[in-house]
């Protein structure tokens, strides 16, 4: 069975500063992650995915995430924290196809808040 | 391009009241998923279209939530009888094919309150 995890609840970020958002996960082979962000009464919007490749992946709005396969991570990092990235945000991880159906399973999201 | 499009958005009954969601997708996606969202959770799978077949249901209360796809586009999940703690955010969503690595378009949601 597959599994994320997002040990932190909320995470707080001086405007500025750098953040990080994390996530790990458990899955038996090679995953797909996802990162999609949610902004209050809104659905969710994808910001980046990790398929295979480069371990580094950019998204949208200035994010990127890291892949790390031997810490079983894919943590989600900007450069320099806006006061409207403050939202929630999810982790997501999805096997390939291995002869039958992968859903994709969502973590239990940490909400990001920007202090001015 | 237009996105996901649900309604209603927001909607209140009495638990043992039916209640039904509809969602509309982006033009082309063939893939289709509703998730059901509890306050300070994940979203959760209920429910996976392919064109206008099942995919995966298995976490679908069946005793008392249904779902169709009309001619692989429009979507409608129902729920009939509620109890209180389907209180919860709806999400459709849609991807551009089948594959697992494709990203999802989500629309805004139906908050379902029961009382």
């Amino acid at each position: 069975a597959q599994s994320v995890a997002q040990p932190e609840d909320q995470v707080n970020v001086a405007e500025g500063n750098p953040l990080t958002v994390k996530c790990t996960y458990s899955v038996s082979g090679n995953p797909y992650l996802f990162w999609y962000v949610q902004y209050p009464n809104r659905g969710l919007q994808f910001l980046l995915k990790y398929i295979t490749g480069d371990n580094l992946v950019k998204g949208s709005y200035g994010f990127e995430a890291e892949f790390n396969k031997s810490q079983t991570s894919f943590h989600l990092k900007k450069p320099s924290a806006l006061v409207s990235d403050s939202a929630l945000y999810f982790c997501a991880v999805r096997l390939p196809y291995s002869g039958g159906y992968q859903k994709v399973t969502f973590g239990t999201g940490t909400k990001l808040q920007v202090i001015p | 391009e237009a996105g996901v499009a649900q309604s209603p958005r927001y909607k209140i009954i009495e638990k043992r009241q039916s209640v039904a969601f509809w969602c509309n997708p982006i033009s082309g996606h063939a893939t289709l998923y509703w998730y059901q969202q509890i306050l300070g959770q994940g979203p959760k799978l209920l429910i996976q279209f392919q064109n206008n077949g099942v995919v995966d249901d298995s976490q679908l209360p069946k005793d008392r939530f249904s779902a169709e796809r009309l001619k692989g586009v429009d979507s409608t999940l129902k729920i009939q009888p509620a109890k209180l703690e389907d209180s919860a955010v709806y999400l459709c969503a849609s991807s551009d094919g089948t594959g697992p690595y494709n990203e999802q378009f989500f629309g805004p949601g139906t908050r379902l309150t029961v009382l």
